[in-house]
């Protein structure tokens, strides 16, 4: 089975403009989460989608948004970058209560 | 909410000799404590993980241990190779949800030849 894709892999935005991050699961899994990997906060969970349905959320601010397709690809969308915004963004698959299968990640720096 | 603590932040080991690291978690509701390997330039490799109604689980040189009284799982690596350098991380589910994982700050591994 292929694994997690993400793309792109890397990404160079300035600020105030925003993104938007892809995600393809391992075949048959429907459930898709995301996380936000820097140097100073580790790996935080952002928000977590089953079946196109928004089913968990972590701590962070409206402009980090995302959604699901009913094939179970997901898209993340950050608006108004800022600075602090660069980071590992990476995405996991899972089955519906099983262990979560991470992609590469896309290195998203914003100047 | 869920915390979770990973000691040590890094460690260095002989080729051959096992290496330890430990999780500390604060939710006794927890079930689902899995472990990841980070390499460079790559994301979190799951590579064991154990449910609460079990106290160790082995795979090949890797071993977890996971004590639900004192509230900590350990990650257990025997014969220790070159390959196994790498950034290793533990996590657990908040709130029972396996699709949010709370994860430790990490603790990188080198492995000296």
């Amino acid at each position: 089975k292929a694994g997690v894709t993400q793309t792109p892999r890397y990404l160079i935005k300035t600020r105030g403009q925003q993104v938007t991050l892809s995600c393809s699961p391992i075949s048959g899994h429907r459930s898709v989460s995301w996380y936000q990997q820097t140097p100073g906060q580790g790996l935080q969970f952002l928000f977590e989608y089953f079946s196109e349905t928004q089913r968990n959320k972590g701590n962070f601010p409206g402009r980090f948004s995302g959604r699901q397709f009913s094939n179970s690809r997901s898209e993340m969308n950050v608006s108004t970058l800022e600075l602090g915004d660069s980071a590992l963004y990476l995405c996991a698959s899972s089955l519906a209560a099983n262990e979560q299968f991470f992609g590469p990640g896309t290195r998203l720096t914003v100047l | 909410g869920e915390n979770v603590e990973q000691h040590p932040s890094t460690l260095s080991v002989q080729e051959g000799d096992s290496a330890v690291i430990k999780c500390t978690y604060s939710d006794s509701a927890s079930n689902y404590f899995p472990w990841y390997k980070q390499e460079l330039g790559k994301g979190p490799q799951l590579i064991i993980d154990i449910r609460s109604n079990v106290g160790e689980k082995k795979d090949q040189r890797i071993a977890v241990t996971l004590n639900k009284t004192a509230k900590h799982f350990s990650l257990h690596i025997t014969e220790t190779q070159p390959e196994d350098s790498a950034v290793y991380f533990c996590a657990v589910p908040l709130g029972g949800s396996q699709g949010n994982l709370i994860f430790g700050k990490g603790t990188k591994l080198s492995v000296k030849p």
